[in-house]
């Protein structure tokens, strides 16, 4: 399996404009987490999917983050209008409900936001 | 909600010593696991392990869940374990994790 899989890697963009962010679940998994990773609040939750469904978003920052979830392989998250605060990494993890309850997270995406 | 705490915060160990990292949490949990971010940011996972022990060559963990720690062992640590390890649960049935502020070694050859 190839795992979770975030693009981009990396991203570097002006405040103001938009950012969308985007992962593929590991096959066969129906839960979909985002994470962010700042040097002051650590490693947290923003939102999280069952089954293409947004089940709690109380971590989402500001009306300025969405994501979306299409279909069972692919979700996005989007920062619009992006500020320098944002800079972050954004992590997507996934899991099954069918077995135990182990995430499995992607590599990251960097955002730099100037 | 759960609260997960990690000792300590930072550890430096010559290259061969072995170390032992702490995680409390504060609820009762259905997923605890450990990470290994190494210096790409990549996030690791080591072990689940909401109770019990597991051992994976230097490497091994115990959750103890009814005293709510969980400890990871590492022995004859290498330059290669530098990082930060994060200790991570939940205490509800979304799996939401809750991720402690990680202990960063840093390994001396």
């Amino acid at each position: 399996d190839a795992g979770v899989i975030q693009s981009p890697r990396h991203e570097v963009t002006e405040m103001g404009q938009e950012v969308t962010l985007r992962c593929k679940p590991i096959s066969g998994h129906d839960y979909l987490f985002w994470y962010r990773q700042t040097m002051m609040r650590g490693l947290e939750l923003l939102i999280y999917f069952n089954n293409n469904v947004p089940i709690d978003d109380s971590g989402m920052p500001e009306d300025r983050f969405s994501a979306k979830m299409p279909n069972a392989s692919f979700s996005t998250l989007k920062i619009q209008p992006s500020e320098p605060r944002d800079s972050a990494v954004y992590f997507c993890a996934s899991r099954s409900g069918l077995t135990n309850n182990e995430q499995f997270f992607g590599p990251g995406t960097r955002l730099t936001v100037l | 909600g759960i609260q997960v705490e990690q000792s300590p915060p930072d550890l430096i160990l010559q290259e061969g010593a072995n170390s032992t990292l702490r995680c409390n949490f504060s609820d009762s949990v259905n997923n605890l696991q450990w990470f290994h971010q190494n210096p790409w940011g990549q996030l690791i996972n080591l072990f689940y392990i909401p109770s019990g022990t597991k051992q994976n060559g230097r490497l091994s963990a115990t959750t103890v869940a009814t005293e709510r720690y969980s400890l990871l062992y590492i022995s004859s640590s290498q330059t290669t374990d530098s990082g930060v390890y994060f200790c991570a649960a939940s205490s509800s049935n979304t799996g939401k994790l809750i991720f402690g502020q990680g202990t960063t070694l840093q390994v001396k050859p």
